[in-house]
Parts: structure tokens; C-alpha cells; sequence
């Protein structure tokens, strides 16, 4: 079986502040992709990354940067100097060969970025 | 990436009544994929579609309420049947890139009410 965990349901900030979004995973595969997803309020779903299980390298791209950690089961998002434009859900997913690469999708976490 | 259509956008409908949601790819792919959102909540995937197979479903949905056709590799259809306020979501269709670590691609959605 496969979870994705978010456990921060909903965060607040200022503009130009940081924020990092959590993500913490479990699977028994030892392939898997991880993947981070934003849904603005106008529903549609846009793909931000991916991650496979044999790259631990952290990626950065422009503002957001990814941490995965296999240690600690974490893919966490950091967005920094937040943009009001960035306020929307994001999701956390988890693809593993053991569940034919369906994935499975955390919760979400709501960031509202204030002007 | 792949780029996904849905109809309606939209819908408003009478309990008891059934709708019919679309979904085209503008590529030839294997499986299609229909998840539902609640509000507020994740996606939870509804049923798996193979061109020339019956569709698997996942716990807690059956094909005489949710029934999917897959008429051809760019193309299906998702109804949902007997409609009742707790069926009020977004009906969101997918396809997966399994060279691209099946990364995937969703349509905009279809946001349902029922009343």
C-alpha cells in the first residue's frame, strides 16, 4: 500500500515570505516517482515536478525548490518570496510499481499568499 | 505533454438525473484515467479505462452508478448516474506518460452540482 501524507491542511503568508510545503510518503516499492501538483482556483490541475526514487538531487526552478530526502521518506516545496499568484492547492502524489504506477494524492495543502 | 478536453465545464442537474462527461486527448494513449474531487478534499480515483475493455473500478464505485465508455484510444465518457446532492464534485479525466514516469496530465474538470 502507498500514502501520501500532507499534514499542513492550510498556511498563510505574506507576500515575499517563504513557505515550505510538506510531504512525506510511504511505500514498500523501491521504485516510485513523487510528484508535485498546484490546482488555482480555477480547478485545473498543473504538473510542477517530477521526482523518481534513484534521484535524490535537489531541484530548484526559478522560485520553488524541491528536497527529497529517501532518509526521511520527504519531497518537500519550498516557494520563495511567495507571489500572490502562487496562493492555490497544492498536491503531493506518490506512483509506485507495486500499485501500476496509479497514483495516490495527499490531501493538499491551501496556500493563501497575502499582498 | 498531452492536452485534454472536457465537457461540460459546468453543469447544474436535478437530483435523480444522469450526466454524461466527455473527455479527448489530442494524442492516442492506453489508459484513461476519471478521479472526482469533493469539495475541499483530493482526488480520489474512480476508475481505470482501456480502449476495448471493461473499466476497472476502484472501492467504493460501481459501474451501474459511474458507468465509462472508451470507445477508441482518444476518447471516453464518464456518467454518473441517479444523481444526489453528495455526487456534487469535480469530475476530473487523465492520461498518464509512462516514458516521462507516468507523469499525468489532467483535463480542467468538469464542475457538477447537483440540486
Amino acid at each position: 500500500a502507498q500514502k501520501v501524507t500532507q499534514a499542513q491542511t492550510e498556511i498563510s503568508v505574506v507576500e515575499k515570505e517563504d513557505v515550505t510545503l510538506d510531504c512525506v510518503y510511504e511505500t514498500r516499492d523501491t521504485t516510485y516517482y513523487l510528484f508535485w501538483y498546484k490546482q488555482p482556483p480555477s480547478g485545473e490541475l498543473v504538473f510542477l515536478i517530477r521526482r523518481n526514487s534513484f534521484d535524490e538531487q535537489n531541484e530548484i526552478s526559478g522560485r520553488y525548490s524541491w528536497n527529497f530526502q529517501k532518509s526521511t521518506s520527504s519531497f518537500n516545496f519550498t516557494i520563495t518570496a511567495s507571489q500572490v499568484v502562487d496562493s492555490a492547492v497544492y498536491f503531493c502524489a506518490l506512483s509506485a510499481s507495486g500499485g501500476s504506477y496509479i497514483p495516490t494524492f495527499g490531501r493538499g495543502t491551501s496556500l493563501i499568499v497575502h499582498p | 505533454s498531452a492536452v485534454i478536453s472536457q465537457k461540460p465545464s459546468r453543469d447544474i442537474c436535478q437530483r435523480g438525473t444522469s450526466l454524461t462527461i466527455q473527455c479527448q486527448v489530442d494524442s492516442q494513449v492506453t489508459m484513461m484515467f476519471w478521479y472526482r474531487q469533493q469539495p475541499g478534499q483530493s482526488l480520489t480515483l474512480i476508475a481505470t479505462a482501456n480502449q476495448g475493455s471493461e473499466a476497472t473500478y476502484e472501492s467504493g464505485f460501481v459501474i451501474d452508478k459511474f458507468p465509462i465508455s472508451r470507445p477508441n484510444l482518444t476518447f471516453s465518457t464518464l456518467t454518473v448516474s441517479n444523481m444526489s446532492p453528495e455526487d456534487s464534485s469535480i469530475y476530473l479525466c487523465s492520461v498518464d506518460n509512462w516514458a516521462n514516469g507516468y507523469e499525468q496530465y489532467f483535463g480542467p474538470g468538469t464542475r457538477l452540482t447537483v440540486t
